[in-house]
């Protein structure tokens, strides 16, 4: 089955504890993204990767960082997470010349 | 920054009536995409509906379609016989040609009363 797959799909943590969420998809897929949901505010890049080891700052980059060194995986790495990065996190991924991204299930991240 | 507005927050709709959910954009490039994704109580994002600006058409898929007015920059998404199911969040989106960021607006919350 094609999918993208996050872990964890929810997390409690405390100020400045480093994290990372994983994400994978076996779609073979060209690019890749991480967003965040907040209410109100609808869904933000984060980051995005246009293949292995090509990434680039999306819209609301501070805070993380990120990594492509397969293919399929695309973990979103908080060092020093703080309260302002609570919230719902997806991954996405698309194919080259393909119009439809796939999202995750979606990460909860809570930050106290 | 492209910027899509969903000027509904919130919308009650009676089962087996259809409901339109607004979407403006803007953008100066003449090639982009439009997406309309649903996100249930369960908080995945499923996708609905695509338009591409040089489709001559609206889009259709099922019980979706794509009322697409290029000169206006609008993609509202109707939907109808409304069934429980479709008690959701829905989300515009909208994305240039050779970008690889999709743009949301903020969201609209549809009820589905029987």
């Amino acid at each position: 089955e094609a999918q993208v797959t996050q872990n964890p799909r929810y997390l409690i943590t405390v100020t400045g504890k480093k994290l990372t969420v994983t994400c994978s998809q076996n779609m073979n897929h060209e690019y890749m993204s991480w967003y965040r949901q907040d209410p109100g505010l609808g869904l933000r890049q984060i980051y995005y990767s246009m293949n292995v080891e090509v990434t680039d700052k999306g819209d609301v980059p501070e805070g993380y960082k990120v990594s492509r060194k397969e293919k399929r995986n695309f973990p979103l790495i908080l060092e020093s997470p703080s309260p302002n990065q609570t919230s719902l996190y997806f991954c996405a991924s698309r194919g080259q010349g393909l119009h439809e991204q796939y999202f995750g299930p979606g990460t909860r991240l809570t930050v106290t | 920054a492209q910027k899509i507005t969903q000027t509904q927050p919130g919308m009650f709709v009676q089962e087996k009536e259809a409901v339109t959910l607004d979407c403006t954009y803007d953008t100066s490039d003449p090639s982009y995409g439009l997406f309309w994704y649903k996100q249930p109580s369960s908080g995945e994002m499923i996708f609905l509906i695509y338009q591409g600006s040089y489709d001559q058409q609206n889009a259709t898929e099922g019980r979706y379609s794509l009322n697409f007015q290029k000169a206006r920059k609008s993609a509202n998404l109707v939907i109808s016989a409304s069934q429980l199911g479709d008690s959701a969040m829905y989300f515009c989106a909208m994305r240039r040609a050779n970008d690889y960021k999709l743009s949301f607006g903020a969201g609209t919350t549809v009820t589905v009363r029987a």
